[in-house]
């Protein structure tokens, strides 16, 4: 399986403002993909990113409120913009070394954003 | 569109305990795929288990099983003799594709194990 971190841990940030979250793997990977996890709620798909494609985004998510950029096979950023509290969750990138329905997604350890 | 069902909210076991977390899915595809995942309060998602639809065995790996059956649409999992490291919110979650032609994975809405000592 392949190592996935992501910067920041954690922040805390204030409303209106922006925050580009990170997420580097090890080895090149086919899909990436964003979701995010309410505070005691399931995992929520944001978008999914492939090398060189625009990010195609799930409903109740848009590109501008949550950019996008995969510029190469093994690195991806999510900003969260204009934020409000409602957007305090834990955002976790995965990814699978292929488009597939059987692959595995593995996960990075998750951004906790807090905003006030 | 496909769903997965965690009824379980919250389970407390006292250790040493066997304990079955439940997972009801649904989905129209004769082809899918269910994944187990263990989020400790470190808050990381931990990979456990991966099952293809044409495959029913149930599996073993130590003191975790899992019961498939697709009768029931169910994909039942199973902790023999729980321990404390065992407290963790559990997801178990459906993977098909979309109309795009990606993977769409949906994740249940988890249940969350408290193992006593």
């Amino acid at each position: 399986s392949a190592v996935i971190s992501q910067k920041p841990s954690r922040d805390i940030c204030q409303r209106g403002t922006s925050l580009t979250i990170q997420c580097q793997v090890d080895s090149q990977v086919t899909m990436m993909f964003w979701y995010r996890q309410q505070p005691g709620q399931s995992l929520t798909l944001i978008a999914t990113a492939n090398q060189g494609s625009e990010a195609t985004y799930e409903s109740g998510f848009v590109i501008d409120k949550f950019p996008i950029s995969r510029p190469n096979l093994t690195f991806s950023t999510l900003t969260v913009s204009n934020m409000s509290p409602e957007d305090s969750s834990i955002y976790l990138c995965s990814v699978a070394s292929s488009s597939g329905a059987g692959e595995t997604q593995y996960f990075g350890p998750g951004t906790r954003l807090l905003v006030l | 569109a496909q769903k997965v069902t965690q009824a379980q909210t919250e389970i407390s076991v006292v250790e040493k305990e066997d304990v079955t977390l439940d997972c009801v899915y649904e989905t129209r595809d004769t082809t899918y795929y269910l994944f187990w995942y263990k989020q400790p309060p470190s808050g990381e998602l931990v990979f456990l288990i991966r099952r293809n639809s044409f495959d029913e065995q149930n599996e073993i790996s130590g003191r975790y099983s899992w019961n498939f059956q697709k009768s029931t649409s169910s994909f039942n999992f199973t902790i023999t003799a729980s321990q404390v490291v065992d407290s963790a919110v559990y997801f178990c979650a459906l993977s098909e594709m979309n109309s795009g032609g990606y993977q769409k994975v949906t994740f249940g809405t988890g249940t969350k194990l408290q193992v006593i000592p």
